[in-house]
């Protein structure tokens, strides 16, 4: 079975400065894809980022860009000129390739707060 | 904008009580989830739906039910609730993809509190 672990329960971040999200995950598969969420405080779970395992280049969405390692198996999340509406709960999660395979494995998440 | 409901925000039930989450979607999405949110634990797949009518068990089945009797709502049942099942809930949709992982919507949650 895939396990995503994320090793930081918290971060936190000076505004206008960048931060790194860990997320390592365990696989024997080499079809899959990889996903960053966020979750604001009482908002709803919103979608960052997605990976494709078999695309060599990271993936970016603004000042969101992830560092895919898939010999290493991680996935970390940059987030650059962190502004105070990044502080939220971010979850990585994995999705296997197989077709007809819907589920996400959600590691446990990292809690950023962004300081003033 | 996709939007997934879910009927309560907060709940308050009792031991013993049967506990009906509703979750409705808009966007016409084959699949829909449900998952149990805890600190320290993340998300955790309890069941989830490819269609009418289906159902498959996630990682922690034990003690919910669920219904899907149209593709834009399911239920998440519990039978006999308890108070290892006081958490937050949460729903999500998404549309089915062979070659490609389409997102999954999330609703706002239902915070969950068994006394």
């Amino acid at each position: 079975a895939q396990t995503v672990t994320q090793s930081q329960p918290e971060m936190s971040v000076q505004e206008a400065e960048t931060v790194t999200l860990s997320c390592t995950y365990d696989t024997s598969e080499s079809d899959y894809y990889l996903f960053w969420y966020k979750q604001p405080p009482s908002r709803q779970m919103i979608l960052v980022i997605r990976q494709e395992a078999y695309k060599q280049q990271n993936a970016t969405e603004n000042r969101f860009s992830v560092n895919f390692q898939k010999a290493a198996k991680s996935f970390s999340l940059k987030i650059s000129d962190s502004q105070l509406g990044d502080a939220a709960m971010y979850f990585c999660a994995y999705r296997s390739g197989r077709g007809g395979s819907e589920k996400l494995v959600f590691g446990k998440g990292t809690k950023l707060t962004v300081n003033p | 904008d996709v939007k997934v409901t879910q009927s309560s925000r907060y709940l308050v039930k009792r031991t013993g009580e049967k506990v009906f989450l509703e979750c409705v979607q808009d966007m016409d999405h084959e699949n829909m989830f449900w998952y149990r949110q805890d600190p320290g634990l993340g998300l955790r797949l309890i069941y989830f739906s490819y269609d009418v009518k289906m159902k498959e068990k996630g990682d922690i089945p034990e003690g919910y039910s669920v219904s899907r009797e149209k593709k834009e709502r399911f239920s998440l049942i519990l039978e006999s609730a308890s108070t290892n099942q006081t958490s937050m809930y949460l729903c999500a949709s998404s549309s089915p993809g062979l070659a490609y992982a389409y997102e999954q919507y999330f609703g706002p949650g239902t915070r969950l509190t068994v006394t």
